[in-house]
């Protein structure tokens, strides 16, 4: 029982190109989030939304855009994907109110290359 | 700021008894997480604590000292599938969105036969 899904596994990409990334949750939560992992950097927090239409920057939003046209759709666009973008994204929702005991639900990343 | 530190790597022996530290500050405190994650694959949830002491979940238990801002992570009975890297996170209600994590590096624990 899949409930958050990251479009693509693998995704090799060339610079400049205009690349999606697309996560869809299924658990009707407010909060969703986009982090990239690199080794011996951890997870960094590029972008976030806690409600339809409304997004804040994380740690490193430099090069990214995101998109909440619907409740249950949180997509990243890297406008001109660079070789320094080359990295795990993850995403990841969980709901508003403070009595969540489970943490983040993340969706299983996307391995991006940029060649 | 937000700080949580925690080892960069560990090793231990099939069968022992391993401990991964992590201590934080941060403006507020509502809760710390623990993570496993498998090469490659994504942070799956173990444990969460919001009050002092131990949490008991099979081979893996938790503690949470809020006054010394500490936590550990307990593995017993270690096995090779245990070979992951472990993540602390902290929920800080003074962060934008309230239910905003902030992640620790991450530990790696290698498991040795």
């Amino acid at each position: 029982d899949v409930k958050v899904t990251q479009s693509s596994r693998y995704l090799v990409k060339r610079t400049g190109e205009k690349v999606f990334l697309e996560c869809v949750q299924d658990m009707d939560h407010e909060n969703m989030f986009w982090y990239r992992q690199d080794p011996g950097l951890g997870l960094r927090l590029i972008y976030f939304s806690y409600d339809v239409k409304m997004k804040e920057k994380g740690d490193i939003p430099e090069g990214y855009s995101v998109s909440r046209e619907k409740k249950e759709r949180f997509s990243l666009i890297l406008e001109s994907a660079s070789t320094n973008q080359t990295s795990m994204y993850l995403c990841a929702s969980i709901p508003s109110g403070l009595v969540v005991n489970y943490g983040y639900t993340f969706g299983s990343g996307t391995r991006l290359t940029v060649v | 700021g937000q700080n949580i530190d925690q080892p960069t790597e560990m090793t231990a022996t099939e069968g022992a008894i391993v401990q991964i530290n992590c201590t934080y500050q941060t403006s507020g405190f509502n809760g710390l997480f623990w993570y496993q994650q498998h090469a490659g694959e994504a942070p799956t949830f173990l444990s969460y604590n919001v009050l002092d002491g131990l949490e008991e979940k099979g081979r893996f238990s938790s503690f949470l000292s809020r006054s010394k801002g500490y936590s550990y992570l307990l593995l017993k009975e270690l096995q090779m599938k245990d070979s992951a890297s472990y993540l602390c996170a902290v929920r800080d209600p003074n962060n934008n969105a309230g239910n905003m994590l902030t992640f620790g590096g991450g530990t790696r624990l290698m498991v040795k036969p």
